[in-house]
């Protein structure tokens, strides 16, 4: 069956700029989540959504958001992108939430 | 709050060697506990899950360990290969469940050499 999609993989943006991030989960798999990795602070999280809903919330501005839709697939944006923000973006998804976790290859976003 | 520390932070083995890979955490209320490899430059995969009522869990090669009460857990790799070369990550879900949220761990970075 096929994987955790997430597009675009790799994207250049400019300081100021926004950007949306897509994740397709697994079929049947109703939990989706968001992860940041950098080199400097790891993985971190920053938010899971389950069934439309979001469901937990990390210690990121709010400049970060996301949504879920009735297909479960998700987005994540970024509006007033810093320098800060490169990163690779991880969403991952699960039956619940608390089951193992699959993750997609990742969005690569880079800000000049 | 939950932290997670991973120790060595990196490591490099000749091939066949048994190792094991440390993951500590301070808050020993937990759910559950993941280990997951990365490989350069992509995303994880998971390894193995250890639900807070479990001891160990493994498979093939891998075997991992869970002592909630000292807050540790150990990966435990027989006989490398250098195929098991990648970051190996320890994550930590805390006590309150479903809804709760993924703490990882900073990763140790293994080479296998041949």
């Amino acid at each position: 069956k096929a994987g955790v999609t997430q597009t675009p993989r790799y994207l250049i943006k400019t300081r100021g700029q926004q950007v949306t991030l897509s994740c397709s989960p697994i079929s049947g798999h109703r939990s989706v989540s968001w992860y940041q990795q950098t080199p400097g602070q790891g993985l971190q999280f920053l938010f899971e959504y389950f069934s439309e809903t979001q469901r937990n919330k990390g210690n990121f501005p709010g400049r970060f958001s996301g949504r879920q839709f009735s297909n479960s697939r998700s987005e994540m944006n970024v509006s007033t992108l810093e320098l800060g923000d490169s990163a690779l973006y991880l969403c991952a998804s699960s039956f619940g939430g608390a089951n193992v976790l699959t993750f997609g290859a990742g969005s690569r976003l880079t800000v000049l | 709050k939950q932290e997670v520390t991973q120790i060595p932070a990196a490591l490099s083995v000749p091939e066949g060697e048994n190792l094991v890979l440390n993951c500590s955490f301070t808050d020993s209320a937990i759910y559950n506990l993941q280990w997951f490899r990365q490989d350069p430059g992509k995303g994880l995969t998971s390894l193995l899950l250890i639900q807070s009522s479990q001891r160990e869990q493994t498979s093939g090669r891998l075997n991992a360990s869970l002592d909630k009460s000292s807050g540790r857990s150990t990966l435990y790799i027989a006989a490398s290969q250098p195929g098991d070369s990648a970051t190996y990550l320890c994550a930590v879900r805390d006590g309150t469940g479903t809804a709760s949220k993924l703490t990882f761990g900073t990763g140790t970075r293994l080479q296998v050499t041949l």
